[in-house]
């Protein structure tokens, strides 16, 4: 089986951009989740999608979005970019999003904010 | 709320030493406990998990065990290689939330 794919892999945007970022996740699998990490905050949940729907959400403002399609694939939109938002987005799926599944991570896209 | 805490790093280990990375957790319900490894470059891939108490969860030479009354999931491995070079992550599956939680990452470096 394919593994989980991200688009792009490397992005540079300017502060008050908007960005787009994408995830294909292991053919089967339906939930998908998003992670940003950065050195100073490590590992941290945005959001959870299930069957087209968000199911869990973090702590992050509303400039940060994300949707799922029917065929699972999800992307995440990022608004007005800040400087902050420089950091390794990480997009990971598992077959249902159950607390004892294993979760499988893209390889990433790191965005740079200038 | 559910957490984890992960000892910092980093730890550098000559080839051939024992390896303890320790981690803590604090959750309500029966969290499932995770290592995740990141080499450079790289996405998250699992190493290990547990999901009931006293499970042992081994893989590659590394082991861990649920340890319920200690909360605790200690990651150990009798002797590291210089390709073991890489971050670790301890997480937690909430049973309460369906959140992943994860640690700080602890980042490891072996000599040769």
């Amino acid at each position: 089986k394919a593994g989980v794919t991200q688009t792009p892999r490397y992005l540079i945007k300017t502060r008050g951009q908007q960005v787009t970022l994408s995830c294909s996740p292991i053919s089967g699998h339906r939930s998908v989740s998003w992670y940003q990490q950065t050195p100073g905050q490590g590992l941290q949940f945005l959001f959870e999608y299930f069957s087209e729907t968000q199911r869990n959400k973090g702590n992050f403002p509303g400039r940060f979005s994300g949707r799922q399609f029917s065929n699972s694939r999800s992307e995440m939109n990022v608004s007005t970019l800040e400087l902050g938002d420089s950091a390794l987005y990480l997009c990971a799926s598992s077959t249902a999003g159950g607390w004892q599944e294993t979760q499988y991570f893209g390889p990433g896209t790191r965005l740079l904010v200038l | 709320g559910d957490s984890v805490t992960q000892m910092e790093g980093p730890v550098t280990l000559s080839e051939e030493a024992f390896l303890t990375i320790n981690c803590t957790y604090t959750a309500t319900g029966y969290p499932s406990l995770f290592w995740y490894v990141q080499y450079p470059g790289e996405g998250l891939q699992l190493l290990l998990k547990a999901t009931k108490a006293d499970d042992k969860g081994s893989n590659k030479g590394f082991e861990a065990t649920y340890r319920k009354e200690t909360t605790s999931f200690h990651l150990e491995k009798g002797s590291v290689q210089v390709s073991d070079s890489a971050v670790y992550f301890c997480a937690l599956g909430s049973s309460g939330t369906y959140k992943y939680i994860f640690g700080t990452g602890t980042r490891l470096k072996v000599l040769a």
